[in-house]
């Protein structure tokens, strides 16, 4: 079974700052991966997600994302962060196989940003 | 586009009781629809997998007497904790396939359970 680990619970930064999730996921065939931004109060949002491709995926309000096979990562990016960017983010893993529609989600990420 | 909402957003319910929770996709078919559960600070776990017109598939360790899916149409599923207890007490979301749509799930917002 596939799983995901997202080994930064809780992250402080001051506006502006450069931002860096890390997301593994452990699974030996083709996956899906994506990133869900749930802000306070609010119901999880995607982010990006990638299928095939560029590993460079660009998704939306500034965030990017780099698959890197060989090191089964999937981690986010984001070059300058704002205040509005406080939120929890999940990675999460669809793994091709005899459940293709599952999503395993790590444990998430707090990205708390400062003024 | 691809809207997932979820009725109540909030029910508190005495111990025994049963608590009914609906999720539609408001402007897309759903086919496959799909329950987690989120504790405190924790992530989300998959419960089932909910597919129109069948039975839904239960992950391990979900009880499907007691978490009963029903999944009537391509734009609506319902998730019935019959019985409830204090420890059912949690934030339960569904999420939507959009049929044709490659494998992306959209969320609804959510729906908390307090049982008393």
């Amino acid at each position: 079974a596939q799983s995901v680990s997202q080994h930064n619970h809780h992250v402080i930064l001051s506006e502006a700052a450069s931002l860096e999730l890390g997301c593994n996921y452990s699974y030996g065939g083709t996956v899906n991966l994506f990133w869900y931004v749930q802000y306070p109060g609010q119901h999880l949002q995607l982010l990006l997600k990638y299928f095939s491709g560029d590993p460079l995926v660009k998704g939306i309000k500034g965030f990017e994302a780099e698959f890197i096979k060989s090191k089964f990562s999937f981690n986010l990016r984001k070059p300058s962060v704002q205040w509005s960017d406080t939120a929890e983010y999940f990675c999460a893993v669809n793994a091709w196989g005899g459940t293709a529609s599952k999503l395993t989600f790590g444990t998430g990420t707090r990205l708390q940003v400062t003024l | 586009g691809a809207v997932v909402s979820q009725h109540p957003s909030r029910v508190i319910c005495k111990s025994g009781t049963s608590v009914k929770i609906e999720c539609r996709s408001l402007d897309f078919q759903a086919t496959t629809m799909f329950w987690y559960r989120q504790f405190p600070k924790q992530s989300l776990m998959l419960m089932a997998t909910s597919n129109e017109g069948s039975k839904a598939t239960y992950e391990q360790g979900v009880e499907k007497d007691k978490f009963l899916i029903n999944h009537a149409s391509l734009t609506l599923s319902t998730l019935t904790v019959t019985s409830a207890h204090p420890e059912d007490s949690s934030f339960y979301i569904c999420s939507a396939r959009q049929a044709g749509i490659k494998e992306t799930q959209y969320f609804g917002p959510g729906t908390r359970l307090l049982v008393l």
